[in-house]
């Protein structure tokens, strides 16, 4: 079985500041991929990066990269230079291997609140 | 950004009555996902088809149904609906080809059972 694991419910930040957002998970496939998903107080849901467990570098994208760290079963996420619009419920999820290859497991979220 | 649409977008109804939501996509995505979002539980996957009346169960499918007769649309019913089933209800689809993983959602359903 998958498990995603957020243990901030909340976090504060600065407007400008960079933030890293925690994700911890486990499961036994060797293959997998992890992403992150950002849910805005409208409600729709905005994927913002993915890393595969066989990449060699950690993804990046624009101001989001994932720090991935595979033996401690991590992948943080960090937005630099936060900016008002990024104050968001933030989801961390993975897709499993073989039968699960399509699935996602989600995590609990991380509200981000971004402070002027 | 996927052609991803819900209907209804909201909905109110009462304990016991059968509900349908529908999702419909323009992409020609071969899976399709439904989820559902309370409060302190993320997205949880409902159920999950990977072609046209090929559907599965998630992690949380007890009292719904589904079904996927045209590649475009993916129905979930609520056989007899509880307030347990409260809840945020979300469509998402993946394209399946190689290391196209990511998952495209919809805006969401919101559905109160009174």
């Amino acid at each position: 079985a998958q498990k995603i694991t957020q243990t901030q419910p909340g976090m504060f930040v600065q407007e400008k500041e960079a933030v890293t957002l925690d994700c911890t998970y486990d499961t036994s496939d060797p293959s997998y991929g992890l992403f992150w998903y950002k849910q805005p107080s409208s409600g729709e849901m905005i994927f913002l990066i993915y890393q595969g467990s066989y990449d060699q570098q950690n993804a990046t994208e624009g101001r989001y990269s994932l720090n991935f760290q595979k033996a401690r079963k991590s992948a943080n996420l960090v937005i630099s230079a936060s900016q008002l619009g990024d104050s968001a419920m933030y989801f961390c999820a993975m897709r499993g291997g073989g039968g699960s290859n399509y699935k996602l497991t989600f995590g609990k979220g991380t509200l981000l609140t971004v402070n002027p | 950004d996927a052609g991803i649409t819900q209907s209804p977008r909201h909905k109110v109804t009462e304990t016991g009555t059968p509900v349908t939501l529908r999702c419909h996509q323009t992409e020609n995505h071969r899976y399709m996902y439904w989820y559902r979002q309370d409060p302190g539980h993320g997205l949880r996957l409902i159920h999950y088809s990977y072609g046209v009346k090929d559907t599965d169960k998630g992690e949380v499918s007890d009292g719904y149904s589904v079904s996927r007769s045209k590649t475009e649309d993916f129905l979930l019913t609520l056989e007899s609906a509880t307030s347990s089933q409260t809840s945020v209800y979300f469509c998402a689809t993946s394209d399946g080809g190689t290391a196209a993983y990511e998952q495209y959602f919809g805006p969401g359903t919101r559905l109160t059972v009174t």
